[in-house]
C-alpha cells in the first residue's frame, strides 16, 4: 500500500463543502484509476487516466471532478456531495506487473 | 463482456485446516487473473496473479491459486489457515489484450481459532 499514497485517510464533509482527495505514486506507472467502494462490496471504477489524460469516465456525476496534474499525482475534487456518496475511495495504478492500490480515503458526507 | 463469479459470500474454516476460496471467470481471449485481500478499512493488497505459464501460481503469505482453463476457474488456496487470514478476498480478471479490471463480489473468509 505504501507505493500508492492517498491523503487524507479520513474525511468528513458537509453537503455544501468542497474538498479534494489526493493520490501520489512514484512507480512510474502511466495509468491511474479512481474507484469507489461501499462496505463489503467490490470496487466500482469511476475514472481512468492514461498518460495524464482522462480516458474513461464511468458516467460519474459531475459533483466528482478528477484531475491529473502530472504523472505522479491524481486528485479527485468533491463538491456538493450527497450522503450516499459516503464510501471508501481508492486510487490505483497499473504497470507491467499489475495493479497497485492505495489504502484509500474513507469519506463520510453529513 | 467479462465477468467474475465468487459463489460463496462467506467461507469459514478452522485454524490449521486448508482453505479454498472459489472464483470462476468469463473473458474474451486469454485471461489476466488476480487475487486481492482487503482488511477492514484498508485498501486492496495484491496476493497473486496469473498471466501465462504454470497453472499453479504461488503468492504472498503462503497463498496459491490454480488456473484451470477448461473450467474457467482460478481458486485461491492455502494449506494451513491462520486466524490472521480472516479478511475479504476479491478475485479479478482482465483480458490479456487490454481493457479494465472486473472484480468478483468478494468472499469474506473467517478463520476460527
Amino acid at each position: 500500500d505504501t507505493e500508492v499514497t492517498q491523503t487524507p485517510k479520513h474525511l468528513v464533509m458537509g453537503m455544501t463543502n468542497k474538498k479534494s482527495l489526493k493520490c501520489e505514486q512514484h512507480m512510474g506507472h502511466r495509468a491511474m484509476y479512481w474507484y469507489k467502494q461501499k462496505a463489503k462490496k467490490p470496487p466500482e471504477l469511476m475514472f481512468v487516466y492514461s498518460y495524464e489524460k482522462l480516458s474513461i469516465n464511468e458516467s460519474v456525476p459531475s459533483r466528482f471532478s478528477p484531475e491529473c496534474p502530472n504523472s505522479s499525482l491524481l486528485n479527485l475534487h468533491l463538491h456538493a456531495l450527497q450522503p450516499e456518496d459516503s464510501a471508501l475511495y481508492l486510487c490505483a495504478t497499473q504497470g507491467s506487473d499489475g495493479y497497485t492500490f492505495g489504502s484509500g480515503t474513507r469519506l463520510t458526507v453529513v | 463482456a467479462q465477468s467474475v463469479a465468487q459463489p460463496e459470500d462467506q467461507v469459514n474454516v478452522a485454524e490449521g485446516n486448508p482453505l479454498t476460496v472459489k472464483c470462476t471467470y468469463s473473458v474474451s481471449g486469454n485471461p489476466y487473473l488476480f487475487w486481492y485481500v482487503q482488511y477492514p478499512n484498508r485498501g486492496l493488497q495484491f496476493l497473486l496473479k496469473y498471466i501465462t505459464g504454470d497453472n499453479l501460481v504461488k503468492g504472498s503469505y503462503g497463498f496459491e491459486a490454480e488456473f484451470n482453463k477448461s473450467q474457467t476457474s482460478f481458486h485461491l488456496k492455502k494449506p494451513s489457515a491462520l486466524v490472521s487470514d480472516s479478511a475479504l478476498y476479491f478475485c479479478a480478471v482482465r483480458a490479456l489484450g487490454g481493457g479494465q479490471l472486473t472484480f468478483g463480489s468478494g468472499t469474506q473468509l473467517t478463520v476460527l481459532p
